[in-house]
Protein backbone atom coordinates (compact mmCIF):
# COMPACT_ATOMS: atom_id res chain seq x y z
CA UNK A 1 0.00 0.00 0.00
CA UNK A 2 1.60 3.18 -1.01
CA UNK A 3 1.96 6.56 0.52
CA UNK A 4 0.42 9.98 -0.29
CA UNK A 5 2.60 10.73 -3.23
CA UNK A 6 2.85 14.62 -3.91
CA UNK A 7 4.85 16.58 -6.58
CA UNK A 8 7.06 17.89 -7.43
CA UNK A 9 9.05 18.02 -3.85
CA UNK A 10 10.51 21.14 -4.73
CA UNK A 11 9.59 24.26 -7.09
CA UNK A 12 11.90 26.97 -7.05
CA UNK A 13 9.88 30.22 -9.33
CA UNK A 14 10.18 33.68 -10.02
CA UNK A 15 7.39 35.89 -8.32
CA UNK A 16 4.08 36.61 -10.36
CA UNK A 17 4.55 33.24 -12.12
CA UNK A 18 1.60 30.32 -11.74
CA UNK A 19 2.46 27.15 -10.02
CA UNK A 20 0.54 24.34 -9.95
CA UNK A 21 1.29 20.53 -7.91
CA UNK A 22 -0.06 17.45 -7.86
CA UNK A 23 -1.20 15.16 -4.90
CA UNK A 24 -1.87 11.45 -5.12
CA UNK A 25 -3.78 9.92 -1.97
CA UNK A 26 -3.39 6.81 -0.65
CA UNK A 27 -5.29 5.02 -3.75
CA UNK A 28 -8.58 3.85 -1.09
CA UNK A 29 -8.40 7.01 0.48
CA UNK A 30 -11.84 9.35 -1.04
CA UNK A 31 -10.91 12.43 1.33
CA UNK A 32 -8.08 14.27 0.50
CA UNK A 33 -6.70 17.88 2.33
CA UNK A 34 -4.47 20.69 1.37
CA UNK A 35 -2.41 22.10 4.23
CA UNK A 36 0.40 24.77 4.10
CA UNK A 37 3.29 25.09 6.72
CA UNK A 38 5.42 27.57 7.02
CA UNK A 39 9.13 27.36 8.74
CA UNK A 40 8.77 26.56 12.18
CA UNK A 41 5.13 26.46 12.10
CA UNK A 42 2.66 23.65 11.96
CA UNK A 43 0.44 23.11 8.94
CA UNK A 44 -2.41 25.56 8.44
CA UNK A 45 -5.60 23.67 6.70
CA UNK A 46 -6.31 25.06 3.11
CA UNK A 47 -9.17 22.94 1.57
CA UNK A 48 -10.73 19.24 1.76
CA UNK A 49 -12.24 17.30 -0.95
CA UNK A 50 -14.95 13.98 -0.05
CA UNK A 51 -14.95 12.23 -3.62
CA UNK A 52 -14.54 15.06 -6.48
CA UNK A 53 -16.44 17.62 -4.65
CA UNK A 54 -14.42 20.53 -2.14
CA UNK A 55 -16.32 21.08 0.85
CA UNK A 56 -14.18 23.05 3.30
CA UNK A 57 -12.11 26.13 2.46
CA UNK A 58 -9.79 28.05 5.03
CA UNK A 59 -9.90 31.98 4.47
CA UNK A 60 -6.36 31.58 3.83
CA UNK A 61 -7.03 30.46 0.36
CA UNK A 62 -7.20 33.39 -1.34
CA UNK A 63 -8.59 33.69 -4.67
CA UNK A 64 -5.00 33.32 -6.36
CA UNK A 65 -5.10 29.81 -5.20
CA UNK A 66 -7.97 26.81 -6.33
CA UNK A 67 -7.83 23.08 -6.10
CA UNK A 68 -9.38 20.60 -7.89
CA UNK A 69 -9.97 16.71 -7.69
CA UNK A 70 -11.90 16.12 -10.97
CA UNK A 71 -12.39 12.44 -11.04
CA UNK A 72 -12.14 11.81 -6.90
CA UNK A 73 -8.51 10.80 -7.36
CA UNK A 74 -5.49 12.93 -7.51
CA UNK A 75 -5.79 16.56 -6.84
CA UNK A 76 -3.70 19.65 -7.97
CA UNK A 77 -3.56 23.09 -6.35
CA UNK A 78 -2.74 26.09 -8.72
CA UNK A 79 -1.28 28.90 -7.10
CA UNK A 80 -1.60 32.52 -9.43
CA UNK A 81 0.48 34.93 -9.87
CA UNK A 82 2.81 33.87 -6.96
CA UNK A 83 4.39 36.27 -3.96
CA UNK A 84 7.04 36.08 -2.30
CA UNK A 85 4.96 35.13 1.03
CA UNK A 86 3.35 32.13 -0.71
CA UNK A 87 6.89 30.35 0.17
CA UNK A 88 6.33 27.66 2.10
CA UNK A 89 5.64 23.76 2.27
CA UNK A 90 2.59 22.00 0.57
CA UNK A 91 1.43 19.16 1.98
CA UNK A 92 -1.44 16.82 1.06
CA UNK A 93 -3.30 14.18 3.01
CA UNK A 94 -6.31 11.52 2.37
CA UNK A 95 -8.22 9.87 4.76
CA UNK A 96 -10.94 7.01 4.40
CA UNK A 97 -14.36 7.96 5.01
CA UNK A 98 -17.08 4.98 5.54
CA UNK A 99 -20.49 4.98 7.01
CA UNK A 100 -20.06 5.39 10.88
CA UNK A 101 -16.74 5.58 10.71
CA UNK A 102 -15.71 9.37 10.00
CA UNK A 103 -12.65 9.35 12.36
CA UNK A 104 -9.89 7.99 10.64
CA UNK A 105 -6.71 9.64 10.97
CA UNK A 106 -5.36 12.13 7.88
CA UNK A 107 -1.93 10.23 5.91
CA UNK A 108 0.34 13.16 4.69
CA UNK A 109 2.42 12.91 2.01
CA UNK A 110 6.65 14.21 1.90
CA UNK A 111 5.21 17.55 0.66
CA UNK A 112 6.26 20.05 -1.71
CA UNK A 113 8.56 22.82 -1.17
CA UNK A 114 7.64 26.19 -2.77
CA UNK A 115 10.50 29.04 -3.14
CA UNK A 116 9.42 32.84 -5.00
CA UNK A 117 12.43 34.40 -5.75
CA UNK B 1 -12.61 28.86 17.95
CA UNK B 2 -10.05 26.18 18.82
CA UNK B 3 -6.50 26.53 19.29
CA UNK B 4 -3.57 24.33 20.19
CA UNK B 5 -0.17 25.29 22.69
CA UNK B 6 2.80 23.54 22.19
CA UNK B 7 4.82 25.70 24.83
CA UNK B 8 8.12 23.80 24.44
CA UNK B 9 9.85 25.39 21.18
CA UNK B 10 13.13 22.74 21.26
CA UNK B 11 13.75 19.82 23.94
CA UNK B 12 16.84 18.29 23.62
CA UNK B 13 17.89 15.13 25.65
CA UNK B 14 20.13 12.56 26.54
CA UNK B 15 19.57 9.02 24.95
CA UNK B 16 18.14 6.98 27.10
CA UNK B 17 16.13 9.76 28.95
CA UNK B 18 12.90 10.19 29.35
CA UNK B 19 10.96 13.14 28.01
CA UNK B 20 7.04 14.90 28.44
CA UNK B 21 6.06 16.84 25.22
CA UNK B 22 3.10 19.45 26.50
CA UNK B 23 0.33 19.87 24.47
CA UNK B 24 -2.54 22.63 25.62
CA UNK B 25 -5.19 23.21 23.47
CA UNK B 26 -9.16 25.05 23.64
CA UNK B 27 -12.04 24.37 22.16
CA UNK B 28 -15.81 25.19 23.00
CA UNK B 29 -17.13 21.53 21.45
CA UNK B 30 -18.11 18.97 24.12
CA UNK B 31 -16.64 16.28 21.38
CA UNK B 32 -13.65 16.49 19.50
CA UNK B 33 -10.08 14.47 18.55
CA UNK B 34 -6.50 15.08 19.21
CA UNK B 35 -3.78 13.49 17.46
CA UNK B 36 0.24 13.55 17.83
CA UNK B 37 2.21 13.55 15.13
CA UNK B 38 6.05 13.16 14.07
CA UNK B 39 8.18 14.76 11.85
CA UNK B 40 11.18 13.74 10.83
CA UNK B 41 14.06 15.50 8.82
CA UNK B 42 12.70 14.57 5.72
CA UNK B 43 9.34 16.59 5.97
CA UNK B 44 6.53 13.48 6.44
CA UNK B 45 4.04 14.04 8.67
CA UNK B 46 3.62 10.62 10.46
CA UNK B 47 0.46 9.96 12.55
CA UNK B 48 1.29 8.47 16.27
CA UNK B 49 -1.84 8.20 18.05
CA UNK B 50 -5.91 9.77 17.41
CA UNK B 51 -7.24 10.39 21.24
CA UNK B 52 -11.41 10.95 21.71
CA UNK B 53 -12.54 13.51 23.69
CA UNK B 54 -15.00 10.97 25.74
CA UNK B 55 -12.12 8.53 26.52
CA UNK B 56 -9.84 9.48 28.99
CA UNK B 57 -8.01 6.36 29.19
CA UNK B 58 -4.24 6.62 28.91
CA UNK B 59 -2.66 4.91 26.50
CA UNK B 60 0.90 2.84 25.95
CA UNK B 61 2.58 1.74 22.69
CA UNK B 62 5.64 0.44 23.60
CA UNK B 63 7.82 3.58 24.41
CA UNK B 64 5.58 5.92 23.38
CA UNK B 65 2.45 6.59 26.40
CA UNK B 66 0.21 9.52 26.54
CA UNK B 67 -1.89 11.30 29.00
CA UNK B 68 -5.34 13.21 28.31
CA UNK B 69 -6.42 15.23 31.21
CA UNK B 70 -9.95 17.31 30.06
CA UNK B 71 -9.91 18.83 33.15
CA UNK B 72 -6.92 20.45 32.32
CA UNK B 73 -7.16 20.39 28.36
CA UNK B 74 -4.10 18.62 28.17
CA UNK B 75 -2.61 15.67 25.96
CA UNK B 76 0.63 15.21 26.79
CA UNK B 77 2.82 12.53 25.12
CA UNK B 78 6.02 10.72 26.79
CA UNK B 79 8.59 8.87 25.30
CA UNK B 80 10.26 6.78 27.68
CA UNK B 81 13.80 5.65 27.30
CA UNK B 82 14.89 8.15 24.31
CA UNK B 83 16.29 6.93 21.46
CA UNK B 84 18.15 9.19 18.76
CA UNK B 85 15.35 7.92 15.99
CA UNK B 86 12.94 9.83 17.95
CA UNK B 87 14.61 13.48 16.79
CA UNK B 88 12.27 15.44 14.99
CA UNK B 89 9.64 17.73 15.09
CA UNK B 90 6.00 16.43 17.14
CA UNK B 91 3.24 17.99 16.71
CA UNK B 92 -0.34 18.06 18.63
CA UNK B 93 -3.40 18.74 16.37
CA UNK B 94 -7.33 18.99 17.49
CA UNK B 95 -10.10 18.37 15.18
CA UNK B 96 -13.77 19.57 16.32
CA UNK B 97 -16.26 17.47 15.60
CA UNK B 98 -18.49 18.57 12.03
CA UNK B 99 -15.40 19.63 10.52
CA UNK B 100 -12.61 17.56 8.85
CA UNK B 101 -9.68 20.50 9.15
CA UNK B 102 -7.14 19.86 11.45
CA UNK B 103 -5.88 22.36 14.28
CA UNK B 104 -1.88 21.92 14.67
CA UNK B 105 0.54 23.51 17.40
CA UNK B 106 3.69 25.21 16.16
CA UNK B 107 5.39 22.18 17.38
CA UNK B 108 8.11 20.67 19.64
CA UNK B 109 11.51 19.98 18.46
CA UNK B 110 13.22 16.89 19.86
CA UNK B 111 16.85 16.41 19.71
CA UNK B 112 18.40 12.93 21.23
CA UNK B 113 21.63 13.25 21.69
CA UNK B 114 23.89 9.73 21.53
Amino acid sequence: DTGVSQNPRHKITKRGQNVTFRCDPISEHNRLYWYRQTLGQGPEFLTYFQNEAQLEKSRLLSDRFSAERPKGSFSTLEIQRTEQGDSAMYLCASSFFGRGDSNQPQHFGDGTRLSIL
Amino acid sequence: AQKVTQAQTEISVVEKEDVTLDCVYETRDTTYYLFWYKQPPSGELVFLIRRNSFDEQNEISGRYSWNFQKSTSSFNFTITASQVVDSAVYFCALRNTGRRALTFGSGTRLQVQP
